[in-house]
């Protein structure tokens, strides 16, 4: 099985510009999510997804937007990129909320500059 | 809202050697699950251990387990024969069992580092 699939891995983006993280799992899971980490920051919440058609904000949604429009794709959407971007994002699934964990992507490392 | 606090920035163990991670968090639930993550140099998120509140049981991996202190409101990491590949950021991270979200909070990382 592949998981979470995440592309690109890294990316270099000029203020302004758009771009979409593209996240992709193949285990059926129902629940997605989009996460950033900063340095010493830990993961925050961007935004999250409960089954295809529902997304919904997480803690730091501003900037970013999603789209599920199947159970197994979750894109995220960076518009009018701005330095503040530069992070590192994961894209994660789950079956439940039945406290499984999560399955992680392995990232995708993004500069704004 | 629940809070996840890993008050070591960094930690350092000999090799062969055992160290404790702490964590501690908030929460007014009676009902949740504590994890720890290892995230290695290769940025992979890798689930190391789970504990389920309701469970008085320590969880324990191999190498790994956990001291859960409920009333406390604690969950340290101890790894145990510290080997080279142990090296990583460990996340503490609390889920709301049976939340609307399934959202899991972190704690901000301990960096491990293990010497040979």
């Amino acid at each position: 099985n592949a998981g979470v699939t995440q592309t690109p891995k890294f990316r270099i983006l000029k203020i302004g510009q758009s771009m979409t993280l593209q996240c992709t799992q193949d285990m059926n899971h129902n629940y997605m999510y989009w996460y950033r980490q900063d340095p010493g920051m830990g993961l925050k919440l961007i935004y999250y997804s409960v089954g295809a058609g529902i997304t919904d904000k997480g803690e730091v949604p501003n900037g970013y937007n999603v789209s599920r429009s199947t159970t197994e794709d979750f894109p995220l959407r960076l518009e009018l990129a701005a330095p503040s971007q530069t992070s590192v994002y994961f894209c994660a699934s789950s079956y439940s909320t039945t406290g499984q964990g999560y399955t992680f992507g392995s990232g995708t490392r993004l500069t704004v500059v | 809202a629940q809070t996840v606090t890993q008050s070591q920035p960094e930690m350092s163990v000999q090799e062969a050697e055992t160290v404790t991670l702490s964590c501690t968090y908030d929460t007014s639930e009676s009902d949740y699950y504590l994890f720890w993550y290892k995230q290695p140099p290769s940025r992979q998120m890798i689930l190391v251990i789970r504990q389920e509140a309701y469970k008085q049981q320590n969880a324990t991996e191999n190498r790994f387990s956990v001291n859960f202190q409920k009333a406390a409101k604690s969950f340290s990491l101890k790894i145990s024969d510290s080997q080279l590949g142990d090296a990583a950021m460990y996340f503490c991270a609390y889920d709301d069992y049976g939340g609307s979200q399934g959202n899991l909070i972190f704690g901000k990382g301990t960096k491990l580092s293990v010497k040979p």
